[in-house]
């Protein structure tokens, strides 16, 4: 069965770095885009990034851009976030999430339990 | 514009059937999908596509679009569909590759 696990979630200071992990199985991880998916608490998703199965193209939330990378490691079914200059409004839950490779849109059908990430002084 | 609009909150009495709806230009080029999630929990996709439900989705759910709304419907809501509702879809205006509605809250009375 599918199953995503991130980890690297925790407390840091603003203007720190934070390095999240999604470890992938259960399927071909090197066939599929990934996304990134966020929430802060109380509050709705946001989604965070994307990249393609082959790490080709990578898309960003303006909110993250130019401080946020997204990166895979498919020979070992990994996916990654790469957070700089984080801000108290980042705290959220962290989703790892896989795409259907679906051509009529952008279908999110395995999500991660999420770590949560904790931006404070 | 790259959002996606949806009723903060909707209440259905148990039983009854629901619609709830998610506006934005990108659903006239791009199908939404639909997500659940209940507290404390990850989302789950419940409908994806033209009008897809992934296996151990009940088929209570059912997807709609006409323009640019896209709908999820509940024909019998049960008290265990109580949660948030996302729709998604791409975003056809290329400033990114998704987008989220703001979320539903479901009541079932």
């Amino acid at each position: 069965q599918v199953q995503l696990v991130e980890s690297g979630g925790g407390v840091v200071q603003p203007g720190g770095s934070l390095r999240l992990s999604c470890a992938a199985s259960g399927f071909t991880f090197s066939s599929y885009g990934m996304h990134w998916v966020r929430q802060a608490p109380g509050k709705g998703l946001e989604w965070v990034a994307f990249i393609r199965y082959d790490g080709s193209n990578k898309y960003y939330a303006d909110s993250v851009k130019g401080r946020f990378t997204i990166s895979r490691d498919n020979s070992k079914n990994t996916l990654y976030l790469q957070m700089n200059s984080l801000r108290a409004e980042d705290t959220a839950v962290y989703y790892c999430a896989k795409d259907t490779a679906d051509p009529s849109g952008s279908y999110l059908d395995y999500w991660g339990q999420g770590t949560l990430v904790t931006v404070s002084s | 514009s790259s959002e996606l609009t949806q009723d903060p909150a909707v209440s259905v009495a148990l039983g009854q059937t629901v619609r709830i709806t998610c506006q934005g230009d990108s659903l006239r080029s791009y199908y939404a999908s639909w997500y659940q999630q209940k507290p404390g929990q990850a989302p789950v996709l419940v409908i994806y596509g033209k009008n897809n439900r992934p296996s151990g989705i009940p088929d209570r759910f059912s997807g709609s679009s006409s323009g640019n709304t896209a709908s999820l419907t509940i024909t019998g809501a049960q008290a265990e569909d109580e949660a948030d509702y996302y729709c998604n879809s791409r975003d056809s205006s290329g400033n990114h590759y998704v987008v989220f509605g703001g979320g539903t809250k479901l009541t079932v009375l």
